[in-house]
């Protein structure tokens, strides 16, 4: 069974910190690995997807990165701005498209 | 273009009743899926559907039922509302190149 964890569960910064948010799975046969960011009472909007023969993908700010052998995948955010608070939850696919699992989120609150 | 779109956006129960939660997707998706958000959990599966004319059970089936009406809809139902059912559920699709999942904006559930 696919577990997917996220540490650390918040996170505070001041406003133009690079920081890494970190995401580790049990099971390493994923299809793909996907990271999200939610808004306060607003559903999940898609940020980067990572296919499982890649190691990293980036837009524009954000960088992420995939190491199948140990299990994580790492969401790079450069110069942090006080637009990027919200929760970022990590998300693996993995038996085909049947098995979308969360980790439970990183909050992150950047503060001016 | 639409998206996903569920209904209603809100809704109180009182223990023992009945709802179904409708989600619609306009974009020719064949995979769609219902979670449950709690709060410090991330999302929860609760079933999907991989095709028109199939369902699955996710994670925590476990006092729902799902109906995929068609291609474009997906309904999740619950027969007898429980306060353990009080959640934020979301319902999304994909497409078969499994590229990007989209969420609806949330439906949210009080069981009292």
């Amino acid at each position: 069974k696919q577990e997917v964890t996220q540490i650390p569960a918040a996170l505070s910064v001041p406003e133009g910190e690079n920081l890494v948010l970190n995401c580790s799975f049990t099971d390493s046969a994923i299809y793909n690995l996907q990271w999200f960011r939610q808004d306060p009472g607003k559903g999940l909007t898609s940020l980067l997807l990572i296919q499982s023969s890649q190691r990293e993908q980036t837009s524009g700010r954000l960088n992420a990165s995939l190491d199948k052998s140990s299990g994580r995948s790492t969401l790079y955010i450069a110069a942090s701005q006080p637009g990027d608070s919200a929760t970022y939850l990590c998300a693996s696919f993995s038996g085909g498209y049947n098995k979308l699992i969360f980790g439970a989120g990183t909050r992150l609150a950047v503060h001016p | 273009n639409a998206g996903v779109t569920q209904t209603p956006k809100f809704q109180v129960l009182k223990t023992g009743q009945s709802m179904t939660l409708q989600c619609a997707q306009d974009m020719n998706h064949n995979s769609m899926y219902w979670y449950r958000q709690d709060p410090g959990m991330g999302l929860r599966l609760i079933y999907y559907s991989a095709s028109e004319g199939t369902t699955d059970k996710g994670e925590v089936p476990n006092g729902y039922n799902v109906s995929r009406l068609n291609k474009r809809e997906f309904s999740l139902r619950l027969e007898s509302a429980a306060p353990s059912q009080t959640s934020v559920y979301f319902c999304a699709s994909i497409n078969l190149s499994g590229n990007t999942i989209y969420f609806g904006e949330g439906s949210w559930l009080t069981v009292v």
